[in-house]
């Protein structure tokens, strides 16, 4: 069975540019998270995804937005990139939400670097 | 508020020594999941174990233990005859059954298995 996706794995962006990332889940698995990871902050959550629904938001601006298709592919989007915006952005996929949730398997991340 | 305390930032030992990594979580919540995920170099966070808030019993694969005590808020890992490829950065998360079904990650520690 093929485990998350993530395209593409390394980005290079500069300040005031948008960027899209691209996660695709474990087969059969409904729910998709974004993580971001940086060394000063650590590993921080963005947005759940179920059925096509956002389910979850963490404490980012709304620079950050994401969505999800109806085969459970997602994608996150940030605009007008800052410095601080570069990090590893990670994408989880578990197969429900709320009482159907079970454990998140992780993707190998998108690095983002904003110059 | 969900909260997760890694106070060990990094250990380092000998290969074949045995090492615990502490975790102590927050939560209101009474029905809750509790993780730990490996990160190696590459970057992929690995899952390893899931425990849910009733289920207090310890678990044992291969060198891996955990620990969970609920009178103390806790969810130690112990890994037994430690080896090299055990190096990498360990993660305790919580998530909420109820609430805000967020997975919180600790800061994580960061296991360096010496020859």
């Amino acid at each position: 069975k093929a485990g998350v996706t993530q395209t593409p794995r390394y980005l290079i962006k500069t300040r005031g540019q948008q960027v899209t990332l691209s996660c695709s889940p474990i087969s059969g698995h409904r729910s998709v998270s974004w993580y971001q990871q940086t060394p000063g902050q650590g590993l921080q959550f963005l947005f759940e995804y179920f059925s096509e629904t956002q389910r979850n938001k963490g404490n980012f601006p709304g620079r950050f937005s994401g969505r999800q298709f109806s085969n459970s592919r997602s994608e996150m989007n940030v605009s007008t990139l800052e410095l601080g915006d570069s990090a590893l952005y990670l994408c989880a996929s578990s197969l429900g939400f709320g009482a159907f949730y079970n454990e998140q398997f992780f993707g190998p991340g998108t690095r983002l670097t904003v110059l | 508020a969900q909260k997760v305390t890694q106070a060990q930032t990094e250990i380092s030992v000998v290969e074949k020594e045995d090492v615990t990594l502490d975790c102590v979580y927050e939560t209101r919540d009474t029905t809750y999941y509790l993780f730990w995920y490996k990160q190696p170099p590459s970057g992929e966070l690995v899952f390893l174990i899931r425990r849910n808030s009733f289920d207090e019993q310890n678990e044992i694969s291969g060198r891996y233990s955990w620990n969970f005590q609920k009178s103390t808020s806790s969810f130690n890992f112990t890994i037994t005859a430690s080896q090299v490829v055990d190096s990498a950065v360990y993660f305790c998360a919580l998530r909420d059954f109820g609430g805000a079904q967020k997975l919180v990650f600790g800061q994580g520690t960061r296991l360096t298995i010496n020859p």
